[in-house]
């Protein structure tokens, strides 16, 4: 089955710690993404690659960091410079091409609390 | 003002009604238009996907796209209490691969 699993599914962190969360697809997309859902606030963009080795700071990237060494994974570091961590995390990716339509799919999501 | 607006709710409504949900948006270069429905604590999922304006149905879902107005409306007809969930408008313009999403709108459907 093609999708996007993210672990782990919830989290907890204690103050001045970094974590991170894993997502991985096999969707064969390039771009994949990260956002936050804090309730009444929708989805918040923090960091998105469109292809390997590259990717930009999305609306509210402070204190988070990411890496794409493959196309399959895109994993998140939560640093202890967040100030508010705790939240909803998803992943996403979607097919690449310019003028070519393109849909997001989601994973599971990964909660994150700190304690 | 935000890229995306749409009404939070919540919105409650008796199984069998038509519920009309609604976002709009101020950005021209928007072309491409998706509707994710999410259940509680769970990713959302794509439920209908549109490029540019015009209709488009899927069963009981029909999303509608009226670029000269900006806004743009998913209906569900004969609405099911599996409905319940939120449901997350996003869109996005031909260039770059950025989306926008509204802050979701809360149904229930009450049996």
């Amino acid at each position: 089955d093609g999708g996007i699993t993210q672990s782990p599914k919830y989290l907890f962190r204690k103050e001045g710690q970094n974590v991170t969360l894993s997502c991985e697809q096999n969707l064969n997309h390039d771009a994949m993404y990260w956002y936050r859902q804090d309730p009444g606030q929708g989805l918040r963009l923090i960091y998105y690659s469109q292809i390997v080795n590259d990717f930009q700071k999305g609306d509210i990237a402070e204190g988070y960091s990411v890496s794409r060494e493959k196309k399959e994974s895109f994993p998140l570091t939560v640093t202890s410079a967040q100030k508010n961590p705790t939240a909803f995390y998803l992943c996403a990716s979607s097919a690449s091409g310019g003028s070519s339509y393109n849909e997001q799919f989601f994973g599971p999501g990964t909660r994150l609390t700190v304690l | 003002q935000k890229e995306v607006e749409q009404d939070p709710g919540p919105l409650s409504v008796p199984e069998g009604a038509i519920v009309s949900l609604n976002c709009t948006y101020s950005n021209s270069a928007f072309q491409y238009f998706m509707w994710y429905r999410q259940y509680s604590r769970k990713g959302p999922e794509l439920l209908m996907y549109t490029y540019s304006s015009g209709n488009k149905e899927d069963g009981r879902f029909t999303a509608q796209v009226d670029k000269s107005s900006k806004y743009i409306s998913l209906f569900i007809r004969d609405s099911q209490p599996s409905d319940s969930a939120t449901y997350l408008c996003a869109m996005r313009a031909n260039t770059g691969n950025q989306f926008y999403f509204g802050t979701g709108t809360s149904l229930t459907v009450i049996p």
